[in-house]
């Protein structure tokens, strides 16, 4: 079963908007990964946050957590064209199992 | 630095062939996972091997098999494929399971059963 779930399931923006995403899960957590996954091709790591950290920045990335809430957001400043993937978000937690959610689909539009 | 190697890319099977999938990772980790992605569904585990020598069922591991050859290879295999068992199947390795580590993908194996 999935533990993350993003928020929306489809993203469409111009390119220089920012993008959000969000992601909720439901226990407790070590940490919190997202990824990017261009078309035809792996996932690839984004950020981590740690469950004691509330936000962590990685050039034009954001990543905020409230862990109270079971709740991250993923931020994208200034998105390009080369933006446009699936983002997911993967739950590290005592049982040692990560886990992701079903994936957010952004289109940043040149 | 190839990172990730999996092969095939691309197979269709029939129903009840089999086959086997394969994976190799050159960044000496330890650790290694097999998923599969379906529409909507995100990854799910299906094995992962935490060391060289072991081996252990994820969350949907019925109808694969797995072996972890040498500390590279990590291998995938189908007995009697079903059409359920179409998907995208990914490899990943990290340093080390349950530490955060994060994980490094391959590029995929796209399976089709008939």
């Amino acid at each position: 079963s999935q533990q993350g779930e993003e928020d929306p399931q489809a993203l469409s923006i111009q390119e220089g908007e920012n993008a959000t995403m969000n992601c909720s899960y439901k226990t407790s957590i070590n940490n919190l990964q997202w990824y990017r996954q261009n078309s035809g091709r792996g996932l690839v790591h984004l950020i981590l946050i740690r469950s004691n950290e509330r936000e962590k920045h990685s050039g034009r990335l954001r990543v905020t957590l409230d862990t109270s809430k079971k709740s991250s957001s993923l931020l994208i400043t200034a998105s390009r064209a080369a933006d446009t993937a699936s983002y997911f978000c993967a739950t590290d937690s005592n049982n040692n199992d990560m886990r992701f959610g079903a994936g957010t689909r952004l289109t940043v539009k040149p | 630095n190839a990172g990730v190697t999996q092969t095939p890319k691309f197979q269709v099977l029939k129903t009840g062939q089999s086959m086997t999938l394969q994976c190799a990772q050159d960044m000496n980790h330890n650790s290694m996972y097999w998923y599969r992605q379906d529409p909507g569904m995100g990854l799910r585990l299906i094995y992962y091997s935490a060391s060289e020598g072991t081996t252990d069922k994820g969350e949907v591991p019925n109808g694969y098999n797995v072996s972890r050859l040498n500390k590279r290879e990590f291998s995938l295999r189908l007995e009697s494929a079903a059409p359920s068992q179409t998907s995208v199947y990914f490899c990943a390795s990290n340093l080390y399971r349950g530490t955060g580590q994060p994980q490094h993908f391959g590029d995929g194996t796209r399976l089709s059963i008939l």
